[in-house]
């Protein structure tokens, strides 16, 4: 069964400290993994696609890698607005447009 | 540029009424659309998805269908609201014709159900 377990569940910060969060994946044939960042109350948003291992993707203070087994979003030197849920979530080949989501990492950023 | 749009934004319903939550989609053609809910302290469960009008695959056997009445509005719907049918309805859309793409999501909509 496709499966995608994210770590830790909840992280706090203090603003300018680095850190990582882990997205952990089993998939039957991996077509992609997708991070998103949502807000209380809103809708994701879309954020990275990484489709082969050792790629990876940057946006700001945001970098995203992946393996064959998981894949990290690391914040370099965090604000307190990168306070959000961010989500990971993956498609298989085997299931054309479906995407299984991880439950998520709440990051809070202290000031 | 593309912008999806569902409403209402809340809502709060007695167990046993019917419900409607609706989905457009604007500056693009034949998008394939889906409907997720997420429950409080979960992640995002796929429900329903649509590559064309009229074409719906189910995920999950439940209380709710859907329908897609023309291109781009997708309209998620119940005859009679359960107590669990409660959660944060979100709406999402891909470009047609790329199966690996990612989905981009409308601002949800709270559903409780008393």
């Amino acid at each position: 069964e496709d499966q995608v377990t994210q770590s830790p569940e909840a992280l706090r910060l203090q603003e300018g400290e680095s850190s990582s969060l882990n997205c952990s994946y089993t998939v039957s044939g991996l077509r992609g993994l997708f991070w998103y960042r949502q807000d209380p109350g809103k809708g994701p948003e879309f954020l990275f696609t990484l489709y082969s291992a050792g790629e990876e993707k940057e946006k700001e203070r945001l970098k995203a890698t992946l393996t064959k087994k998981e894949s990290f979003l690391h914040i370099t030197a965090p604000k307190p607005e990168d306070s959000a849920t961010y989500l990971c979530a993956v498609q298989a080949y085997s299931n054309t447009g479906k995407l299984i989501f991880g439950q998520g990492t709440t990051l809070q950023v202290k000031p | 540029s593309q912008t999806i749009h569902q409403w209402p934004a809340t809502l709060v319903q007695p167990v046993g009424s019917p419900l409607s939550l609706e989905c457009t989609v604007e500056g693009t053609s034949n998008p394939n659309l889906y409907w997720y809910r997420q429950a409080a302290g979960r992640g995002l469960q796929l429900l329903f998805y649509s590559v064309g009008i009229g074409q719906i695959s189910s995920e999950v056997p439940q209380n709710l269908s859907a329908s897609r009445p023309q291109d781009r509005q997708f309209i998620l719907s119940s005859k009679k609201l359960l107590l669990s049918d409660s959660g944060f309805y979100l709406c999402a859309w891909s470009p047609s014709g790329r199966a690996y793409n990612e989905q981009f999501f409308g601002p949800g909509t709270r559903l409780t159900v008393l």
